[in-house]
């Protein structure tokens, strides 16, 4: 069964520090996709990225960079000089390539970047 | 380029009551989720459509709760009888391919209260 896991229940900041929200998964396929959405408080989820199994290299948009280690069943993101816009809930996701085709979700991490 | 709309936004309704809420998804999206999220947790999958085939139903979909997509376009989730524990956010997302091929793009939800 696929599992994901996100540690940090919430991580507060002030402006300007970088942070690093965690996940890790599990799965027992070899192909499979991860994502990461952030929901600020209005509620919708905004997608951010997806990741195939097959690409480890990590990925720089802006200030959001993203570590992919499948070593460590791992797929972290860093948000680099937070900025008070970045406070929301943020959520890790995976889809097998097999059997269910729908995301399972972690219970987030809540995000607060003080000014 | 219209995102994923859900309607209504918020439903206030009293136990037993029955309820129904509309996702319209991305146009040229053929596959159509229903997720619900409750309070400090992540989204659970509900139930998947492919065009208007409903192809997968997770448990959590109980006796009380159905969902069409009669014309491959628009779906519905319906809840009788409802109890005080349906008390949840309701999201709908859409995509063009299957499983974690395809981005999953989430409407705005529609908040149910039941009191």
């Amino acid at each position: 069964a696929q599992k994901v896991t996100q540690a940090q229940t919430e991580i507060s900041v002030v402006e300007k520090e970088d942070v690093t929200l965690d996940c890790v998964y599990e799965t027992r396929d070899t192909t499979y996709y991860l994502f990461w959405y952030k929901q600020p408080p209005s509620g919708e989820l905004v997608f951010l990225i997806r990741r195939n199994s097959f690409d480890e290299q990590n990925e720089i948009s802006g200030r959001y960079s993203w570590n992919f280690q499948k070593s460590t069943s791992s797929f972290n993101f860093t948000i680099t000089a937070s900025q008070v816009v970045d406070s929301a809930v943020y959520f890790c996701a995976l889809s097998e390539n097999t059997g269910r085709r729908a995301l399972t979700f972690g219970s987030g991490t809540r995000l607060q970047v003080q000014p | 380029d219209t995102g994923v709309s859900q309607d209504p936004r918020h439903k206030i309704t009293k136990r037993g009551q029955n309820v129904t809420f509309r996702c319209d998804p991305i146009s040229e999206h053929n596959r159509l989720y229903w997720y619900r999220q409750t309070l400090g947790q992540g989204p659970e999958f509900l139930t998947y459509f492919q065009n208007e085939a409903q192809l997968e139903k997770s448990r959590l979909l109980s006796d009380r709760f159905s969902a069409e997509r009669p014309k491959g376009s628009f779906s519905t989730l319906e809840i009788q009888r409802t109890e005080q524990g349906d008390s949840a956010m309701y999201l709908c997302a859409s995509s063009n391919r299957a499983g974690g091929q395809g981005t999953q793009y989430f409407g705005p939800g529609t908040r149910l209260l039941v009191l």
